[in-house]
């Protein structure tokens, strides 16, 4: 059984730049979620996808958007990046209807 | 607003001993709580969860007990191992709502041999 993975591990971008992250999910998943840790904090909610659709939102703006694929793998795209979006990046697998998410880990990313 | 605390940021503990960590939250529309273990580098890892109807779940050296009355609820790792320092967060989901965990800030475990 594969677990989840992402790429980049880290990253390094400019203000103003746009940055794709990449999550797979863990097999025979078919939810993805997408979590925002800062430094000292607890992971804060992004959005997740199921059936390649959004499914649920945090309190983020709109220039954090995500895609699914048909094979449950996911995008998360951050556009104008600013410098509070360093942050560690996470994707969690999950099986619609059950609660549990198994995280991957992570993309360190850095906005200068 | 934040709806689950971990008061606590950092415990320190011998190893053997019991180690006990605390998770306080504010919504009585959560219904379901995880905790998760995290090492520098690492994603979090799931330990354990209990549902809300339950006020006890056990598995190995780990137990999870929720009292409601108090919205609280603590983790219990007896014996505790040096492999068991790391960050651990609670996390809480609000009824018909799977998808989105809500994270404490995290307590920081040390298991000192």
């Amino acid at each position: 059984e594969t677990g989840v993975t992402q790429s980049p591990t880290h990253l390094i971008k400019t203000r103003g730049q746009q940055v794709t992250l990449r999550c797979s999910s863990q097999s025979g998943h078919n939810t993805v979620s997408w979590y925002q840790q800062a430094l000292g904090q607890g992971p804060q909610f992004i959005f997740q996808y199921y059936r390649e659709e959004e499914n649920g939102r945090g309190n983020f703006p709109p220039r954090f958007s995500g895609l699914q694929f048909p094979n449950y793998s996911s995008e998360l795209n951050v556009n104008a990046l600013e410098l509070d979006d360093s942050a560690l990046y996470l994707c969690a697998s999950s099986l619609a209807g059950f609660e549990t998410q198994y995280f991957g880990p992570g993309t360190r990313l850095l906005v200068l | 607003d934040q709806q689950v605390k971990q008061n606590s940021p950092s415990l320190s503990v011998q190893e053997g001993r019991i180690s006990i960590l605390n998770c306080d939250y504010t919504n009585s529309m959560f219904d379901y709580f995880l905790w998760y273990k995290k090492y520098p580098a690492e994603g979090p890892t799931f330990l354990i969860s209990i549902s809300s109807i339950k006020d006890k779940n056990e598995d190995g050296r780990f137990t999870v007990f929720l009292n409601k009355s108090a919205k609280h609820l603590s983790l219990h790792i007896v014996p505790s191992q040096p492999g068991d320092s790391a960050v651990y967060f609670c996390a809480a989901i609000l009824s018909g709502n799977t998808g989105k965990l809500i994270f404490g800030q995290g307590t920081t475990l040390q298991v000192k041999p």
